[in-house]
């Protein structure tokens, strides 16, 4: 069975601190994805990212990067140098490549303040 | 998103009534989710969609809720005997094995 833990509920910092979202997984397969999305206030989901399991090289995207870690089944978010426009619920979500059921964590809360 | 077009946009029922729920995506992609976000929660996966058939119908909170997919493409889910707690947004997404999902701006539904 696959499962996503958010551990964070809620985030808050002020504006130009690095902030980082965490991200544990489980799962039994061994190919699987692994995914960021996230939620502005207007709502809708907005990908940002996605890795599959045998790529654990991290990735910067701008202010974004990725930390994935097999040996520790976490995948998690950093942003540096917050900005008042990345405040949002953050979501990670795993899928893998048999069934394709993407599940998601139950979200990070991010607020940034001028 | 572009790729997925959900309708209605908001739903205010009466408890006790059914309603269906319709999720229209562009072609070409296997897989359809159906999610359920409650009021500043997560996502709450329901049920998805490997062309017309349902591999996983785990998610569904109870027998008052069913979905169905016609032609690979659009799907339905609906909800029966409608209650207060169903009051949420549905989300549909769509994606394809190991690709990311696009979602739907989703139907608000409100039960009084």
């Amino acid at each position: 069975a696959q499962k996503v833990t958010q551990a964070q509920t809620e985030i808050s910092v002020v504006e130009k601190e690095d902030v980082t979202l965490d991200c544990v997984y489980e799962t039994r397969d061994t190919t699987y994805y692994l995914f960021w999305y996230k939620q502005p206030p207007s709502g809708e989901l907005v990908f940002l990212i996605r890795r599959n399991s045998f790529d654990e090289q991290n990735e910067i995207s701008g202010r974004y990067s990725w930390n994935f870690q097999k040996s520790t089944s976490s995948f998690n978010f950093t942003i540096t140098a917050s900005q008042v426009v990345d405040s949002a619920v953050y979501f990670c979500a795993l899928s893998d490549a048999f069934n394709n059921d993407m599940r998601f964590g139950a979200g990070t809360r991010l607020t940034v303040k001028p | 998103g572009a790729g997925v077009s959900q309708s209605p946009s908001n739903k205010v029922t009466e408890k006790g009534k059914d309603v269906e729920l319709r999720c229209d995506p562009i072609s070409g992609h296997t897989a359809l989710y159906w999610y359920r976000q409650s009021l500043g929660q997560g996502l709450e996966f329901l049920i998805y969609f490997q062309g017309n058939s349902a591999p996983d119908k785990s998610g569904l909170p109870s027998d008052r809720f069913s979905a169905e997919r016609t032609g690979g493409s659009v799907s339905t889910l609906t909800i029966q005997r409608t209650q207060q707690e169903d009051s949420a947004v549905y989300l549909c997404a769509i994606g394809g094995r190991g690709t990311e999902a696009f979602f739907g701006q989703g139907t608000r539904l409100t039960v009084v």
